[in-house]
Formats: structure tokens, sequence, C-alpha cells
């Protein structure tokens, strides 16, 4: 296992394009939080998924925006009608349920620009 | 909500010097700690974490310190080198909020030769 995966590492798109990014996360972690950072900012949390559960959906998680991990393995997030807003890493992290928080193993991430 | 605030936003240290990171936290629920390092075109990296009954912790090099009274953390890194350029974030979380991380808005840290 090399770790968590994101595909694709870059994303140009026109804007009003759906845009569809795929995470693959370590096998046997069954959380996998989505984040977005900005330039000069820190990563904000976006959702996440206990296997297959999509359990909390950040405000920032507008209408246009859906996440799904149907087996509880590899998760996609789908961009609707991208916005110049949108633009932005789109990162991927994944970690195991614990009785004590565990730091995250993140994806290098997906780098949306909409022209 | 939680909120973390980090400082500085940008740190420049010649190498062989010390670097300091400090930051502040506002949820008194947190209880996990942990510092990211982020390199051009990558994911955040987690180098180093603390555990609120723990005060301190320290891997070589680097080390952090934990004021739970006063909500602050702070990340040490001594005798910088200059693979320690990069962007670095502090970063709060609580089980009771389902282990969702908040992060600060990160220190961008130069060696200087």
């Amino acid at each position: 296992d090399t770790g968590v995966s994101q595909d694709p590492r870059h994303k140009i798109t026109k804007r009003g394009q759906n845009v569809t990014f795929r995470c693959d996360p370590i096998s046997e972690h069954n959380r996998l939080y989505w984040y977005r950072q900005t330039l000069g900012q820190g990563p904000e949390f976006l959702t996440y998924f206990q296997n297959e559960a999509q359990l909390e959906k950040s405000r920032l998680l507008s209408d246009r925006f859906s996440a799904e991990r149907p087996k509880g393995s590899f998760s996609t997030l789908e961009i609707q009608r991208t916005e110049q807003g949108d633009s932005a890493m789109y990162l991927c992290a994944s970690t195991k349920e614990a009785a004590a928080n565990y730091g995250y193993t993140f994806g290098s991430g997906t780098r949306l620009t909409v022209v | 909500g939680e909120n973390v605030e980090q400082h500085p936003s940008t740190l420049s240290v010649q190498e062989g010097d010390s670097a300091v990171i400090k930051c502040t936290y506002s949820d008194s629920a947190s209880n996990y700690f942990p510092w990211y390092k982020q390199e051009l075109g990558k994911g955040p990296q987690l180098i180093i974490d603390i555990r609120s009954n723990v005060g301190e912790k320290k891997d070589q090099r680097i080390a952090v310190t934990l004021n739970k009274t006063a909500k602050h953390f702070s990340l040490h890194i001594t005798e910088t080198q200059p693979e320690d350029s990069a962007v670095y974030f502090c970063a709060a979380s609580s089980y009771s909020s389902a282990s969702k991380i908040i992060f600060g808005s990160g220190t961008r840290l130069s060696i200087r030769p």
C-alpha cells in the first residue's frame, strides 16, 4: 500500500462544466475526509465518511458538490456547474477509526483550475 | 466550533538556528494537536502530534509543547536545515467532533543558508 492516492493531479475546466475527482484511501482506513485548500490558507473541512456512510458535511459544501463512497473503499467528489471560486486544491485524507484521535494521511491532492 | 490561529505567517531563520511557531485554539474540548508540513505540490504530511494529557513531546530536532490552561501550543525546530523549508500547519481536533481536524492558516518557513 503506497498511501492515499488522488486522481487526477491537475484539472483545468471551463466554468459551468462538471468535474469529478477520485480518492483511494489506505486500505485498512475506514474514515475518509475531503478538504479544500486555497492559496495561502490551511485546509478546510468539507465532508467525511465512515465506511460508506457520509456522516458530516460542512456548510462550505454547496448543493453543487456531492461526495460518495459507495463500497466503503474509494470516494468521489463531484462539482457541478463549476465556478471560478471553486478553483482550489482538493485534498483527501484517511485514518482508522479509533478511541483516540490519530493524524490523517493525506493524498497529494487534485488542483482544480476553473477558467 | 473550533478556531485555530497560527503565528507568524512567514518566518525566515539562519540555517542552524531555531524556529518557533505558535498556535492558539478556542474549543476546550480539543484534545489532539497534530502538526503538518507541506512542501510545494504535495499534501500535508504529519510530522509530530501531541495529546492533551501530555505537556511536551520531542522527536529528534522537533518538539511540541501544549498549555491547556492558556489553550496555546507551539512547534520548535532546532538546528534548522535547508530541507526544513516548507509551510507548517498546526491543527486541533476532538473525538467528540469525529476527529475532524481544524487547521491554522499556516507558517511559511524559509531557511537562509
